[in-house]
């Protein structure tokens, strides 16, 4: 089975602006979650999807917001960029199911913020 | 809230010795705990995980122990080798329920294996 995948791997954008992350969960995996990281932070949780649905949420600024469409593919969307965003932005799939909730992380997006 | 504490930040041992890793949880509604390994600009990789119901889990090199009631996890890593140098986290989740698709990790322990 093809892993998790991210796009784009890399973006640069400047303060005000919005940007848009995309996740392709492995095939048949219906929960994707979404982490930050940062040398400072570590890995945080920002929210999970599950069927469409947000299942859970961290506690990060409404500036954060994702979404779920039918084939599980996930997007994230950070609007109003500050500098404090700049991370590395992981997806992670999850079949969630009762014997198999194992997260497998895509390769990332690296987010700069000037 | 949640929290996970993970210790020690770095470790640095010599090829072929023993590295240990340990972790406290604050919420005891967790109930599966993964370790993931990273590399150097790479993805985090699940390397072991273990469910509450167990106590210890080996595989190869690698063995994790659980002691719920002290709520501590750990990770051993046994006859280290260069390769297994990279930054370990440890994480904590509950494994059914509303809750299983968020995991909690710790700060993460840089781990350098010396030739």
């Amino acid at each position: 089975k093809a892993g998790v995948t991210q796009t784009p791997r890399y973006l640069i954008k400047t303060r005000g602006q919005q940007v848009t992350l995309s996740c392709s969960p492995i095939s048949g995996h219906r929960s994707v979650s979404w982490y930050q990281q940062t040398p400072g932070q570590g890995l945080q949780f920002l929210f999970e999807y599950f069927s469409e649905t947000q299942r859970n949420k961290g506690n990060f600024p409404g500036r954060f917001s994702g979404r779920q469409f039918s084939n599980s593919r996930s997007e994230m969307n950070v609007s109003t960029l500050e500098l404090g965003d700049s991370a590395l932005y992981l997806c992670a799939s999850s079949a969630r199911t009762g014997a198999r909730n194992e997260q497998f992380f895509g390769p990332g997006t690296r987010l700069t913020v000037l | 809230g949640e929290n996970v504490e993970q210790h020690p930040s770095t470790l640095s041992v010599q090829e072929g010795d023993s590295a240990v890793i340990k972790c406290t949880y604050s919420d005891s509604a967790s109930n599966y705990f993964p370790w993931y390994k990273q590399e150097l600009g790479k993805r985090p990789q699940l390397i072991i995980d273990i469910r509450s119901n167990v106590g210890e889990k080996k595989d190869q090199r690698i063995a994790v122990t659980l002691n719920k009631t002290a709520k501590h996890f750990s990770l051993h890593i046994t006859e280290t080798q260069p390769e297994d140098s990279a930054v370990y986290f440890c994480a904590a989740s509950i494994r059914y329920g509303g809750n299983t698709g968020k995991l909690i990790f710790g700060q993460g322990t840089t781990l350098q294996v010396k030739p």
